[in-house]
């Protein structure tokens, strides 16, 4: 069964660095998302992505946040320079069409220290 | 803006036991309603989903009912299996408003034998 992949499953940061998420999403699907949760807290939207361009992204999705889809089959979240309260859950979900299931990934989970 | 609220955990109940989670939500428009189950270890995964009021979404013995009067989708299940100890997740989405997710906090579920 065609699956949502991300990695790493855990990443390990000091703050200040930059990291790159990873995401693999079903070969067919048009829609990306990438979503986060806070230990404790709501899983909360970030950011959608259609077309190779962000449709829509939160407050939370900042200067520091960037996506790319490089390739056609990777789809990476980017964080420029790490602050502690970026430690968080950050899950990658698909979508073949606008009102289609959304598929999710397992989740990458980022600890900056 | 939408928002999703749903009973705070863990829920902790015996094999066999009658399962309730409640959901409400707050919407702008006419959402679609899911809940959204994540195993240990595993990304979040689809449970069941209900697109318009009194539609009744139904998947492994689970039951939510989208009741636009009361603004609920209550999860139900008869008799609960070890297997079924998880977090789930109530969310809405509107195709108005992109068809992002709008999550609940999660109810961490624990099923004794």
């Amino acid at each position: 069964e065609p699956e949502v992949t991300q990695t790493p499953s855990h990443q390990v940061t000091q703050m200040g660095q930059e990291v790159i998420l990873r995401c693999v999403p079903i070969s067919n699907h048009l829609y990306f998302y990438w979503y986060r949760q806070i230990l404790g807290q709501k899983v909360e939207f970030l950011v959608s992505f259609y077309n190779n361009e962000i449709s829509e992204k939160s407050e939370i999705f900042d200067d520091q946040f960037s996506v790319e889809r490089p390739d056609g089959s990777n789809f990476t979240l980017k964080i420029r320079s790490t602050k502690l309260e970026d430690s968080a859950m950050y899950f990658c979900a698909s979508r073949e069409g606008r009102d289609t299931e959304a598929f999710f990934g397992q989740g990458t989970r980022l600890t900056v220290v | 803006g939408d928002s999703v609220t749903q009973m705070e955990g863990p829920v902790t109940l015996s094999e066999e036991a009658f399962l309730t989670i409640n959901c409400t939500y707050t919407a702008t428009g006419y959402p679609s309603l899911f809940w959204y189950v994540q195993y240990p270890g595993e990304g979040l995964q689809l449970l069941l989903k209900a697109t318009k009021a009194d539609d009744k979404g139904s998947n492994k013995g689970f039951e939510a009912t989208y009741r636009k009067e009361t603004t609920s989708f209550h999860l139900e299940k008869g008799s609960v299996q070890v297997s079924d100890s998880a977090v789930y997740f109530c969310a809405l989405s509107e195709l108005e408003y992109g068809n992002k997710l709008v999550f609940g906090a999660g109810t961490i579920l624990r099923v004794k034998s």
